[in-house]
């Protein structure tokens, strides 16, 4: 099955500076990559996602650059914010309509933004 | 429109008791997952369903057991609940773009 390696595991930036998260995933059918964002006490939340036909996304301040090729994706978060803190994980999962891919998770980046 | 409710937001068992861990929609999505969430692992999937009468096992499927009779409901339910199951857990529904939306998880301990 789908491996997803995700580093690092805590990362501690200071405001305004940028954050970059990797992931590598194992399994080539995979062609859809999510990045949530968790806060204390809730459920995780979709902050951006790539799919395997896009090399890079961006929307305001974060952005996915994906590698095919070499099976690793990245999150980047320019100009970080206070508000940013949180646990990030990134995943992987082949897409299709009501199918029973399920999204297989990376362990999760701590993301501390200090002022 | 409340997306995916859970309920209990929390509950403490005794090893050996049973419940039920409620999780409901209103986006109409066919497809509904459970995960559980422990530290240092990430989420990791239970049990899923891609619609109404169609349930099938994930990566850590042992000790649970589900169903889904409604497009709408997809409870989760711990027949003798055991330590190992102390953990956060999350329910999903997957629109037809493929992206999850998550419940605000239900936090357990069996004691």
């Amino acid at each position: 099955g789908e491996n997803v390696e995700q580093h690092p595991s805590t990362l501690s930036v200071q405001e305004g500076d940028s954050a970059v998260i990797k992931c590598t995933y194992s399994d080539s059918a995979s062609n859809y990559f999510p990045w949530y964002k968790q806060e204390l006490g809730k459920g995780p939340q979709l902050i951006i996602d790539i799919r395997s036909n896009v090399g890079e996304k961006k929307d305001q301040r974060i952005a996915v650059t994906l590698n095919k090729t070499a099976k690793h994706f990245s999150l980047h978060i320019t100009e970080t914010q206070p508000e940013d803190s949180a646990v990030y994980f990134c995943a992987a999962s082949k897409s299709g309509s009501n199918s029973g891919y399920a999204l297989n998770f990376g362990k999760g980046t701590s993301l501390l933004v200090t002022p | 429109n409340a997306g995916v409710t859970q309920t209990p937001k929390f509950q403490v068992l005794k090893t050996g008791q049973s419940m039920t861990l409620q999780c409901a929609q209103d986006m109409n999505h066919e497809y509904m997952s459970w995960y559980r969430q422990d530290p240092g692992m990430g989420l990791r999937l239970i049990h899923y369903s891609v619609g109404a009468g169609i349930t099938d096992q994930g990566e850590v499927p042992n000790g649970y057991n589900v169903s889904r009779s409604t497009t709408e409901d997809f409870p989760l339910r711990l027949l003798s609940a055991a330590p190992s199951q102390t953990s956060v857990y999350f329910c999903a529904t997957r629109n037809f773009k493929n992206i999850q939306y998550f419940g605000a998880g239900t936090r357990l301990s069996v004691l």
